[in-house]
């Protein structure tokens, strides 16, 4: 069964920068032609595609965010993390890992993080 | 890129049908096979529903189906349960190189 897990600082202050990482088990990272993505949720709102990695390195960011996101991979770990610039409270939000391909399944629990001074 | 649209809410008794429709345009619900819906119950992480339209994943029930018809897909629930009571999104894969994967507002399904 494949499982993701988000991990990171719960708090980050203004202007600085946000970094999550996200364990992929049950699955290898490397397999099956898919792409680990993030995608984040504000209070109260809807859900926001950041971006997505393939193994290989390729990735796609939204372009609403592609000047301060960067999404990488560790396979030797089964492990993608995201890094987000330059942070205001508007980046407050639940981020989401989660395995896709033309759909996201699975999905982590999510993280809440909380852009505040 | 641009969320799809969703109406905000919508409602129905126990064993009711109800249909969340899911408006986009051709460069995303209407150009490609690859609407999916998601399931969300408060403080839970979204569960995937319907992939390419109208298939189900394993050990979801068949109360659960989904259309397209031009730039707009619906998620048609039937038979409806308390514990469908929960939050849908819909998602649309388009050509995300240069479009990104837009995902729609979101509506609440409220079981009366």
């Amino acid at each position: 069964q494949v499982q993701l897990q988000e991990s990171g600082p719960g708090l980050v202050k203004p202007s600085q920068t946000l970094s999550l990482t996200c364990t992929v088990s049950g699955a290898s990272i490397t397999g099956d032609g898919y792409y680990w993505s993030w995608i984040r949720q504000r209070p109260g709102m809807g859900l926001e595609w950041i971006g997505y990695i393939y193994y290989s390195g390729t990735t796609y960011y939204n372009t609403s965010l592609k000047s301060r996101v960067i999404i990488s991979v560790d396979t030797s770990k089964t492990q993608f993390s995201l890094r987000l610039t330059s942070v205001t409270a508007a980046d407050t939000a639940i981020y989401y890992c989660a395995r896709s391909e033309a759909w996201f399944d699975p999905w982590g629990q999510g993280i809440l993080v909380t852009v505040s001074s | 890129q641009s969320a799809l649209t969703q109406p905000r809410s919508v409602s129905g008794s126990p064993g009711q049908s109800v249909t969340i429709s899911c408006t986009g345009t051709s460069s995303d619900v209407g150009g490609y096979n690859y609407v999916s819906w998601y399931q969300q119950h408060p403080g839970k992480a979204p569960k995937l529903m319907i992939f390419d339209v109208t298939k189900r994943p394993s050990g979801v029930p068949d109360r659960f189906s989904g259309s397209k018809s031009g730039n707009t897909a619906s998620l048609t629930i039937s038979g409806l349960q308390a514990e469908d009571e929960a939050d849908y999104f819909c998602c649309a894969y388009g050509a995300t190189y240069d479009y990104g994967v837009p995902f729609g507002g979101g509506t609440r399904l409220t079981v009366l």
